[in-house]
């Protein structure tokens, strides 16, 4: 079936520091793609969305790139700050309803 | 605030109690869900409904119910509540298929004793 891979965590970084979180995804077609976040206490946002091979999503000053040829959408940012600190959730849509999450990795982010 | 909204935030059951986990949503969206949280293995989709008056079976109905009681609402019902159902429930809506996210409420934490 549809499913999606992420990089396991924890994820600890410095203040402005670079982040890189992969993601790639199985389909059968072609899905679209998104980035939720879920900080502590609160529910998932969404934080960007790709729907085609080689568009970008951006936000926040977070960006992912629909790869098909390496069927990845991996999710970075170059600085960031301890607000970043969350768990991001990669996930992946057909053309049915429902959308498949990956694992969801933590990102610590320290002053 | 638009959004979707879940009560309640927090309970603890007793192994066999019942509960009614209550979703309201006001943006108009035909399509509602019902996800379950646990460490380390992301969300899993427990109950969707694409449209009002159908409901249909995710990755792990067991143990669940749900009612779909009008467009806005979405009902998830816990019958004997088992320790394995502690989790953290959310609640999404989402306008149609394809290109759309998810609108996810704030969670219920549930506790089974």
């Amino acid at each position: 079936g549809d499913s999606v891979t992420q990089m396991e965590g924890p994820v600890t970084l410095s203040e402005e520091a670079f982040l890189t979180i992969n993601c790639t995804y199985t389909a059968t077609g072609y899905p679209s793609l998104f980035w939720y976040v879920q900080y502590p206490g609160e529910g998932l946002q969404l934080l960007l969305k790709a729907t085609k091979a080689d568009d970008k999503g951006s936000n926040k000053g977070f960006e992912a790139t629909y790869r098909k040829e390496t069927t990845s959408f991996h999710l970075e940012k170059g600085s960031v700050q301890v607000s970043d600190s969350a768990v991001y959730f990669c996930a992946l849509r057909m053309n049915d309803y429902k959308l498949s999450f990956g694992a969801g990795t933590t990102v610590t982010v320290r002053a | 605030n638009a959004g979707v909204t879940q009560t309640p935030k927090f309970q603890v059951l007793k192994t066999g109690q019942s509960m009614t986990l209550q979703c309201a949503q006001d943006m108009n969206h035909n399509s509602m869900y019902w996800y379950r949280q646990d460490p380390g293995m992301g969300l899993r989709l427990i109950y969707y409904s694409a449209s009002e008056g159908t409901t249909d079976k995710g990755e792990v109905p067991n143990g669940y119910n749900v009612s779909r009681l009008n467009k806005r609402e979405f009902s998830l019902r816990l019958e004997s509540a088992a320790p394995s159902q502690t989790s953290v429930y959310f609640c999404a809506s989402s306008a149609q298929t394809g290109n759309y996210g998810y609108t996810f409420g704030s969670g219920t934490r549930l506790t089974v004793v």
